[in-house]
């Protein structure tokens, strides 16, 4: 089974800054992941596919690099919306797929 | 507009059973794969299982695997998770799912059906 491991667990940033949020898997999943927001009270919502994709609708300050096993969730110019947890998960084997622990993006 | 109900969850004693739905509607069921994912309290997501849209491929987490069962009927729009043997851990917020394009992560979730496994 491929283990996704997130980090931070929590990280704390201030309106308008950025955020750069990590996920790493335990083998290389090639471009096969995806980035979700979920709010309190909410399903999640498709952020990121294919590491780099924004899903539709998703703004442009939500931007997705990586590959292999080290990805990276960067949001520019965080808004007040923007506040939740985000999950990275991988599809490299489907539909086995597997989800990181989360990070939570709180107000600084 | 696509749209996925769970139904069925429920208060539950350890051991027991109980049978999730997902009625969807919206696009093409019979083209896509499912999957159900589950959230339990305080912890993060956990993929369940995944179906194909032929139902020939099916797989389960290890944490599920002999106790829960996945189908699907195509005629009827509707998935399925059989839970049987349940535990006080398998107590979460179970959310139906949609494949993205070829399987490229969910671009679709119903709201979740709350399954509570407890003397």
């Amino acid at each position: 089974e491929i283990v996704m491991t997130q980090s931070p667990a929590t990280l704390s940033v201030s309106p308008g800054e950025r955020a750069t949020l990590s996920c790493r898997a335990s083998q290389s999943v090639s471009s096969n992941l995806a980035w979700y927001q979920q709010k309190l009270g909410q399903a999640p919502r498709l952020l990121i596919y294919g590491a780099s994709t924004r899903a539709t609708g998703i703004p442009v300050r939500f931007t997705g690099s990586g590959s292999g096993t080290e990805f990276t969730l960067t949001i520019s110019s965080l808004q007040s919306e923007d506040f939740a947890v985000y999950y990275c998960q991988q599809y490299n084997n489907w539909p086995s797929y597997t989800f990181g622990q989360g990070t939570k993006l709180e107000i600084k | 507009e696509v749209q996925l109900v769970e139904s069925g969850g429920g208060l539950v004693q350890p051991g027991r059973s109980l049978r999730l739905s997902c009625a969807a509607s919206g696009f093409t069921f019979e083209n896509y794969g499912m999957h159900w994912v589950r959230r339990a309290p305080g912890k993060g997501l956990e993929w369940v299982s995944g179906i194909s849209w032929d139902s020939r491929t099916i797989k389960y987490a290890d944490s599920v695997k002999g106790r829960f069962t996945t189908s699907r009927d195509n005629g009827e729009n509707s998935l399925y998770l059989q839970m049987n043997s349940l535990r006080a851990e398998d107590t979460a917020l179970y959310y139906c799912t949609k494949d993205f394009a070829s399987g490229m992560g969910f671009d679709y979730w119903g709201p979740g059906a709350l399954v509570t496994v407890s003397s």
